[in-house]
């Protein structure tokens, strides 16, 4: 099975820093990444596809890069609606996600 | 609009059975595969099953492969997850997912399911 590692699981930060969240496979996944973003009580909602590709609707202040082992999720200018937990998933073998990252403002 | 509605949660003991349905609108439901994924309290997402248009194929978890079953009703454009077996670590919300080439691309709002005696 394919491990998948997110770090930090907690991370503070203020209205309009850039944060970087990564995610970490246990093997090449090549580039078979997706990105979810959950607020408190609701239902996950898909950000990114395929490492880069934004999900319509999702603002293009979020990004998605990395190949291999090692994939990040930027946020370029955070904002207040961005307060959620985000998960990465692979799909190189199944699929699996990352045990997320709680990112809370500052 | 997507819409994915899962009922059919619940308290349940250890062993027994338990049968959760989703009933999905706002797109062809037969053109899309379906999913099952779950989350236990405060954890992360675990995937659960896939079902293909026609329900001819199936996939499983390795944590569920022999003791739930996904199933699909393309008239009734719904999904169903049926449990049996089951055990106090099947405890978690269960989403209803649109499996969209290897994306969940929209879920349900989830069903809780609670495994105890």
């Amino acid at each position: 099975d394919i491990q998948m590692t997110q770090s930090p699981s907690l991370l503070s930060a203020s209205v309009g820093d850039r944060v970087t969240l990564s995610c970490k496979a246990s093997q090449n996944i090549y580039k078979y990444l997706n990105w979810y973003q959950q607020k408190l009580g609701e239902a996950p909602k898909l950000l990114i596809y395929y490492t880069n590709s934004l999900q319509t609707g999702i603002p293009s202040r979020f990004s998605g890069s990395g190949s291999g082992t090692d994939y990040t999720l930027t946020i370029s200018s955070l904002q207040p609606e961005d307060v959620a937990t985000y998960f990465c998933q692979q799909y190189n073998s199944w699929y699996t996600f990352g045990a997320g990252t709680k990112l809370e403002l500052k | 609009e997507v819409q994915l509605v899962e009922s059919g949660g619940g308290l349940v003991q250890p062993g027994r059975s338990m049968k959760l349905s989703c009933a999905a609108s706002g797109f062809t439901f037969s053109d899309y595969y379906m999913a099952w994924v779950r989350q236990a309290p405060k954890k992360g997402l675990e995937w659960v099953a896939s079902i293909s248009y026609e329900g001819s194929s199936t996939y499983y978890g390795d944590s569920v492969k022999g003791r739930f079953t996904i199933s699909r009703d393309n008239a009734k454009s719904t999904l169903y997850l049926q449990m049996n077996s089951l055990r106090s670590e099947d405890t978690a919300t269960y989403y209803c997912a649109r499996h969209n080439n290897s994306t969940f691309d929209y879920w349900g709002q989830g069903v809780m399911v609670t495994v105890s005696s």
